[in-house]
């Protein structure tokens, strides 16, 4: 059964602290990315990453980071410098970058 | 300027009635245009795919761009309770999607 998963569904995450949110897809697609949802804003762009081993800022990066080691992983870590981490976010994947999909979500909430 | 303007709404129809939707882009040199559906809490999922400008029809959706007004619209017809989500228009050059605010309809039944 192909897709992407995200995990978990909800975090919640004090002050000061780094939390990494998981996206895994079995989808065999090269292109990986990160996306930031707030209500009345759409889907803003944190990260891409288009080929393992490399990966590209996108519109909100600061205060988060990615890795990409393996084509079916592509985890995101919020740090304590992301200072309104509260959201849905988003990863999807694509095989030519313009028709992506995406994952059921995760929602970060800072206490 | 956003890269994508889509009003926000509310918009709430009676079933069966037509949905219209529109977003306004600000690239002339955007070429794929796309519509996801998100249900509440929910990933988006593709719900439309076009390329430069005309209709796509699929079903009861048909995506229209119109590339010299920079004007994309989708039309929902015979709409139905399940077609209760939020619409987000997007467009993609380069590397990355252009995603409106998105637009939360609800079908009365």
């Amino acid at each position: 059964d192909g897709g992407i998963t995200q995990s978990p569904k909800y975090l919640f995450r004090k002050e000061g602290q780094n939390v990494t949110l998981s996206c895994e897809q079995n989808l065999n697609h090269d292109a990986m990315y990160w996306y930031r949802q707030d209500p009345g804003q759409g889907l803003r762009l944190i990260y891409y990453s288009q080929i393992v081993n490399d990966f590209q800022k996108g519109d909100i990066a600061e205060g988060y980071s990615v890795s990409r080691e393996k084509k079916e992983s592509f985890p995101l870590t919020v740090t304590s410098a992301q200072k309104n981490p509260t959201a849905f976010y988003l990863c999807a994947s694509s095989i030519d970058q313009s028709e992506q999909f995406f994952g059921p979500g995760t929602r970060l909430t800072v206490l | 300027q956003k890269e994508v303007e889509q009003d926000p709404g509310p918009l709430s129809v009676p079933e069966g009635a037509i949905v219209s939707l529109n977003c306004t882009y600000s690239n002339s040199a955007f070429q794929y245009f796309m519509w996801y559906r998100q249900y509440s809490r929910k990933g988006p999922e593709l719900l439309m795919y076009t390329y430069s400008s005309g209709n796509k029809e699929d079903g009861r959706f048909t995506a229209q761009v119109d590339k010299s007004s920079k004007y994309i619209s989708l039309f929902i017809r015979d709409s139905q309770p399940s077609d209760s989500a939020t619409y987000l228009c997007a467009t993609y050059n380069d590397y990355k999607l252009s995603f409106g605010a998105g637009t939360t309809v609800t079908v009365r039944a």
